[in-house]
């Protein structure tokens, strides 16, 4: 099993949906970090989080460190939000990556 | 805006061959990281270092690899007599915590022929 699972793996959705993506850990962390891949391949930092709630624009993150969960959610999706969202964990320098969730927003 | 560079963009080398990624760290960060992502496969930790020293490695991390900071500015990744399965891109992020945001450089996309 892995240490990170991801759901969905892809997710398709009209501009201007809310769009939700989980990921459950199996492992202690010290923090969850939520990653954007762009299909050109670079990787951007989106969120830390260690407890509670975390908004940036139109994205919010959460995390359940009691149930090992957290969400990312994107308000008013829009066709430049279409990219790979990674979820990964981090404890004692180590950190543990998702798989991805593939999200494209069509027009 | 400080960013995490890395050189070359793409490295294209011969099995057996020994190769090095290039990393320059924001200057004011203290750990290093080095990760590899296969095609079509998720991202997998190699290596985190801080104060001159490995912090962790993954069992990915073997005796073929090595990392160094040789000046106060690059960070390297030195893979020993690649073999195909080498073949990804390498990643190289930096942080000003241990468990801090983590700022990731464009990668090397590494090719073993």
């Amino acid at each position: 099993k892995n240490e990170v699972e991801q759901s969905p793996q892809n997710l398709t959705a009209q501009e201007g949906e809310f769009i939700t993506i989980n990921c459950s850990y199996s492992v202690g962390i010290s923090a969850l970090h939520w990653l954007q891949q762009h299909p050109g391949g670079g990787i951007v930092s989106l969120f830390m989080l260690s407890s509670g709630k975390k908004k940036h624009g139109r994205l919010i993150a959460t995390i359940n460190i009691q149930e090992k969960h957290s969400s990312l959610h994107i308000t008013a999706s829009h066709p430049r939000d279409s990219a790979v969202y990674i979820c990964a964990v981090y404890n004692n320098n180590d950190m543990r990556f998702g798989a991805g969730t593939r999200l494209t927003v069509k027009p | 805006e400080p960013e995490v560079t890395q050189t070359p963009s793409h490295q294209v080398t011969q099995m057996g061959q020994e190769v090095i990624l290039r990393c320059v760290p924001i200057s004011n960060h203290l750990y290093f990281y080095w990760y590899r992502q296969i095609l079509g496969q998720k991202v997998e930790f190699l290596v985190s270092f801080y104060n001159n020293e490995i912090s962790e490695k993954s069992e990915i991390f073997d005796d073929q690899f090595s990392v160094e900071r040789p000046d106060g500015s690059n960070f390297t990744l030195k893979i020993r007599s690649t073999k195909l399965e080498d073949s990804a891109m390498y990643f190289c992020a930096s942080s000003q915590q241990g468990a801090g945001e983590q700022y990731f450089g464009p990668g090397t996309r590494l090719t073993v022929t």
